[in-house]
């Protein structure tokens, strides 16, 4: 089993969805997570850092950590085509460096 | 542009030879982080630089890859005797880690280089 798990997709909505997505996690030390954007071969664009459990809001993003549970998610709200990317989510522990990574779901939002 | 920038943006090799890549982290940035993605998957962690000190290395990194941060800014990451398995995308990214931090820092990555190796 990988550390972290992220359903790769694809997912497609149309303009204006609300649209969740999710990353579950086997290690208890994650203290750290984010959730990064990549567009086509580019490099991965910080959207949301949240540390330990809890709800960030940024606009039409929110990110939620639920420890318990070992689960993470990123909404979108009014989700637009510009949105259309890879989401990838990331972790580390309190003492780590490196960052772990899901796979990455590739978003398709439809005008 | 203050972000974090990488060279080549793109390197199409044969098999066998020697790539050099670099990276120049966001200004004052101490820490430096080497990470190579294949497609479909998430980034993977290879090394990161405290300065100029390379503290932490991926079992990823076999011994045919090199890096380096000799004034701890830039860092240029070496492979020798390519192989068609090292194709990939290879991510920079950089952070500010202070003792007020509390361990809260925020890896911004670069653009990356993509290296095909035929």
């Amino acid at each position: 089993q990988k550390e972290v798990e992220q359903d790769p997709g694809p997912l497609s909505v149309p303009e204006g969805a609300i649209v969740s997505l999710n990353c579950t996690y086997s290690n208890s030390a994650f203290q750290y997570f984010m959730w990064y954007r990549q567009y086509s071969r580019k490099g991965p664009e910080l959207l949301m850092y949240t540390y330990s459990s809890g709800n960030k809001e940024d606009g039409r993003f929110t990110a939620q950590v639920d420890k318990s549970s070992k689960y993470i998610s990123l909404f979108i709200r009014d989700s637009q085509p510009s949105d259309s990317a890879t989401y990838l989510c990331a972790m580390r522990s309190q003492a780590g460096t490196a960052l772990i990574f899901g796979k990455g779901t590739t978003l398709s939002v439809s005008s | 542009d203050t972000g974090v920038s990488q060279n080549p943006r793109h390197k199409i090799t044969k098999r066998g030879q020697n790539v050099t890549f670099r990276c120049d982290p966001i200004s004052e940035h101490n820490r430096l982080y080497w990470y190579r993605q294949t497609l479909g998957q998430g980034p993977e962690f290879l090394t990161y630089f405290q300065n100029e000190a390379q503290l932490e290395k991926s079992r990823l990194l076999s011994d045919r890859f090199s890096a380096e941060r000799p004034k701890g800014s830039f860092s240029t990451l070496e492979i020798q005797r390519t192989e068609q398995g090292d194709s990939a995308m290879y991510l920079c990214a950089s952070s500010l880690v202070a003792f007020t931090s509390g361990g809260r820092h925020t890896q911004y990555f670069g653009p990356g280089t993509r290296l095909t190796v035929l």
